[in-house]
């Protein structure tokens, strides 16, 4: 079964705006992960953060992490029409664990 | 793309013959996996390996065997393929310098008609 779930599972935005995805999960964690998707393509890493971290960056992108929640949200700034891709978070099964469970994904369009 | 290929990219074939489909690796990881991808799933693990001849299920295993007779091969096997089995298919390496990143091949549309 998904451990994480994105929301929404799409978006619309023009370029220029934020955006902004959530992602739950259920279970503990030792970290989560996000990673893009390109349309027929496989997926490419973007951002991990671990369990005692609260809030990383990494470019336009800023992750959070709430573990009280179980919950982590993915803000691009400034978007660019190139971002228009699916965004996925991966969790793993806690320390040791070498599984990641993806979400279904947020489908992020951005219209120039 | 962490030198991942996988092949065939594309396959059509019927019900009920077996099909394999490889995954390459150059760069000695030690940790591989095979994931498919439908409408509404997302990625869905089939099955790992962290090491030759060592495997393990993951949540999607029926249906599927693997194999790793070397570092760098790990193959998939459907057995009898089903119309089911439709979807793509998705190699990954976890990189052992990365913390638990994974890195994803290219994948392969396999369609059982």
């Amino acid at each position: 079964s998904q451990q994480g779930e994105e929301d929404p599972q799409a978006l619309s935005i023009q370029e220029g705006e934020n955006a902004t995805m959530n992602c739950s999960y259920k279970t503990s964690i030792n970290n989560l992960q996000w990673y893009r998707q390109n349309s027929g393509r496989g997926l490419v890493h973007l951002i991990l953060i671990r369990s005692n971290e609260r809030e990383k960056h990494s470019g336009r992108l800023r992750v959070t992490l709430d573990t009280s929640k179980k919950s982590s949200s993915l803000l691009i700034t400034a978007s660019r029409a190139a971002d228009t891709a699916s965004y996925f978070c991966a969790t793993d099964q806690g320390a040791g664990s070498y599984q990641l469970t993806f979400g279904k994904g947020t489908k992020l369009s951005v219209i120039p | 793309d962490a030198g991942i290929t996988q092949s065939p990219r594309h396959k059509v074939t019927e019900t009920g013959t077996p099909v394999t489909l490889r995954c390459h690796q150059t760069e000695n990881h030690r940790y591989m996996y095979w994931y498919r991808q439908d409408p509404g799933h997302g990625l869905r693990l089939i099955h790992y390996s962290y090491g030759v001849k060592d495997t393990d299920k993951g949540e999607v295993s029926d249906g599927y065997s693997v194999s790793r007779s070397k570092t760098e091969d790990f193959l998939l096997t459907l057995e009898s393929a089903t119309s089911s089995q439709t979807s793509v298919y998705f190699c990954a390496i976890m990189s052992s310098g990365g913390g638990d990143t994974q890195y994803f091949g290219p994948g392969t549309r396999l369609t059982v008609l």
